[in-house]
């Protein structure tokens, strides 16, 4: 099993509409979490750090359940620019651990 | 500034070839990372260091050796390149290690 797992996609939506990945991880001990994105051809940048609490940057929600171990991303009112890949992270132990991505194409 | 610049952005080698790729950074950071990404795999640790003159290996580092002999810089080497390092190359560095990860744009590697 992955220690850490993604729906590779594609989410296919509209311009303007909510979307949410999930993603789930192995580790129980892993204690940290961030949401990146990757555009097609280029280095993964952060997007966002995932807090215990849940945290909101603009239209980005992220949220964590550790009882659960899965952490989730939610794009409300979609763009064309936010058609990427989204990488979850968890870090334990000394290293960050990537999933495989899940892309997303937000259409006109 | 910068950031997280590697070279060459390119490049493609014969099996058994060797070569080097070079990482630096001008953020003034301690951690430095290489990583693999390949197509369904996502990215994977190749080594790591958290300081001058100090490596680590990572998920996969067979094939691959690494140097930290300056802060700034992390040197990514394969002594006999095979088609199965075939894949693209990210060096990452971040100021500790639960910081995030800031990355260079990647060298595309060729083995034929």
């Amino acid at each position: 099993r992955k220690e850490v797992e993604q729906d590779p996609g594609p989410f296919n939506v509209p311009e303007g509409a909510t979307v949410a990945f999930n993603c789930t991880y192995s580790n129980s001990a892993s204690q940290s979490f961030f949401w990146y994105r990757q555009d097609c051809r280029k280095e993964p940048k952060l997007l966002m750090s995932v807090y215990s609490s849940g945290n909101e940057d603009g239209r980005f929600t992220a949220q964590l359940n550790r009882a659960s171990q899965y952490i989730s991303l939610l794009i409300r009112d979609s763009k064309l620019s936010d058609s990427a890949t989204y990488l979850c992270v968890a870090f334990y132990g000394q290293n960050f651990v990537f999933g495989p991505g899940t892309r997303l194409s937000v259409l006109p | 500034n910068a950031g997280v610049t590697q070279t060459p952005k390119f490049r493609v080698l014969k099996t058994g070839q060797s070569m080097t790729l070079l990482c630096a950074q001008d953020m003034n950071h301690e951690y430095m990372y290489w990583y693999r990404q390949d197509p369904g795999m996502g990215l994977r640790l190749i080594h790591y260091s958290v300081g001058e003159g100090t490596t680590a290996k990572g998920e996969v580092p067979d094939g691959y050796n690494v140097s930290r002999l300056k802060k700034q810089n992390f040197l990514l080497g394969l002594e006999s390149a095979a088609p199965s390092q075939t894949s693209v190359y990210f060096c990452a560095s971040s100021l500790g290690s639960l910081r995030p990860q800031h990355f260079g744009d990647g060298t595309r590697l060729s083995i034929l």
